[in-house]
């Protein structure tokens, strides 16, 4: 069964202070591994998709890794409206090899205090 | 332009109701996947659509049931409804391939 773990659950931050959030993956084959942002009352909006170990993408403040069994999403000097909770899932290839739903994970709650 | 759109945003039913939840993807495109929010959780996937086919079904009971339309919209059933039911219903839409999904802001299902 394909398991996404995030840590922390929660993070406080200063604005500017840099942090990374983790995601541990296990998956039987990994098809992409997926950054989301989520605001409340609002559905997830995508941010990276990773496909194998040793990619990297960025987007502004933001910079996505991944290794065999972690993915990190850095945050380099946040502003407040980089608040928001940051899913992980993971896609892995079907038995028919096709594509399967993905499995999320449950979340990072980023606060940035200005 | 317009995206995933969902409707009601919100409901309110009782249990052992049925309930039908609604949802137009981006124009273009085929696929439509929906997905279960509990409070506090991550998105747990229900089902996955594509071309009016199923594709893809989540470890959910048989109460759940989906379809797409010619016009690529789609509708998720849920029949007796349990307290358990309670949660955010996303729809998402894509070109196929899952790589990029578009979610709507999701229809608020609560059961009393």
């Amino acid at each position: 069964e394909d398991q996404v773990t995030q840590s922390p659950e929660a993070l406080r931050l200063q604005e500017g202070e840099s942090s990374s959030l983790n995601c541990s993956y296990t998956v039987s084959g990994l098809r992409g591994l997926f950054w989301y942002r989520q605001d409340p009352g609002k559905g997830p909006e995508f941010l990276f998709t990773l496909y194998s170990a040793g990619e990297e993408k960025e987007k502004e403040r933001l910079k996505a890794t991944l290794t065999k069994k972690e993915s990190f999403l850095h945050i380099t000097a946040p502003k407040p409206e980089d608040s928001a909770t940051y899913l992980c899932a993971v896609q892995a290839w079907g038995s028919g090899g096709g594509a399967d739903g993905l499995t999320f994970g449950k979340g990072t709650h980023l606060i940035i205090q200005p | 332009d317009a995206g995933v759109t969902q409707s009601p945003t919100h409901l309110i039913k009782t249990r052992g109701q049925q309930v039908t939840l609604r949802c137009s993807p981006i124009s273009g495109h085929k696929s439509v996947s929906w997905y279960q929010q509990v409070l506090g959780q991550g998105p747990q996937f229900i089902f996955q659509y594509y071309e009016k086919e199923e594709r893809g079904r989540g470890n959910f009971p048989d109460r759940f049931s989906a379809r797409q339309f010619p016009n690529y919209s789609s509708e998720l059933n849920v029949n007796a409804l349990l307290l358990g039911d309670s949660a955010l219903y996303l729809c998402a839409s894509g070109t196929g391939g899952n790589e990029k999904l578009f979610f709507g802001s999701g229809t608020q299902l609560s059961v009393l």
